[in-house]
């Protein structure tokens, strides 16, 4: 089955720690997302890319990096430099040809111990 | 200019009555409203979209209601379910990012439905 695949569903970070989040998917989608979620606050856009080699940055950038060297991939690097990691990360993907609506992951949630 | 504004942050709906939800926006570039839904530790779905030119779009219990002039849309889940019970947000699709199919969400509506 098509999908997006995030992993870990779990991590653990050290204070001064850089982590990578993964994201994969299979959809043949173009462009895809990097999503930020705090507890009773809506969805906010770190990162997107619409084709390879190629990304913009979101809202709230700051402190975050990411690659976009295959298609199918679109890995998150959350650096040390972002204060406040804590939080439910959600990749998500779209293509023209499937209309405009977001395909998402499952959502990985970051942990600063 | 870029926001979507979502109201109400939570819902408590008894079992078989109707949940409804609000969005409204301001930005007329706007061209495509979808509703996702999220359950607790899960990525959203998207449950229902609406484009401009239509009022109105229902699938099963589920309906949007869109009024372009006052720049509102809403969703009502007719004979509410527990099993409905979770995070709502609207979003809305800003035909003027550059090329880019970028979606600017709500914040978010909890629902609960209790039998």
């Amino acid at each position: 089955d098509g999908g997006i695949t995030q992993s870990p569903k779990y991590l653990f970070r050290k204070e001064g720690q850089n982590v990578t989040l993964s994201c994969e998917q299979n959809l043949n989608h173009d462009a895809m997302y990097w999503y930020r979620q705090d507890p009773g606050q809506g969805l906010r856009l770190i990162y997107y890319s619409q084709i390879v080699n190629d990304f913009q940055k979101g809202d709230i950038a700051e402190g975050y990096s990411v690659s976009r060297e295959k298609k199918e991939s679109f890995p998150l690097t959350v650096t040390s430099a972002q204060k406040n990691p804590t939080a439910f990360y959600l990749c998500a993907s779209s293509s023209p040809g499937g209309g405009y609506g977001y395909t998402f992951g499952s959502g990985t949630r970051l942990t600063v111990v | 200019q870029q926001q979507v504004k979502q109201s109400p942050q939570s819902l408590i709906v008894q079992k078989g009555g109707i949940s409804i939800i609000n969005c409204a926006y301001e930005n007329t570039a706007f061209d495509y409203f979808p509703w996702y839904q999220q359950f607790p530790g899960k990525g959203p779905a998207l449950l229902i979209a609406i484009r401009p030119d239509v009022s109105e779009k229902k699938e099963g219990r589920f309906t949007i209601s869109f009024n372009k002039s006052a720049k509102q849309f809403s969703l009502h889940i007719m004979d509410s379910q527990p099993g409905d019970s979770a995070t709502y947000f609207c979003a809305a699709r800003d035909s003027f990012s550059g090329g880019y199919n970028k979606l600017i969400f709500g914040a978010g509506t909890r629902l609960a439905v209790h039998p």
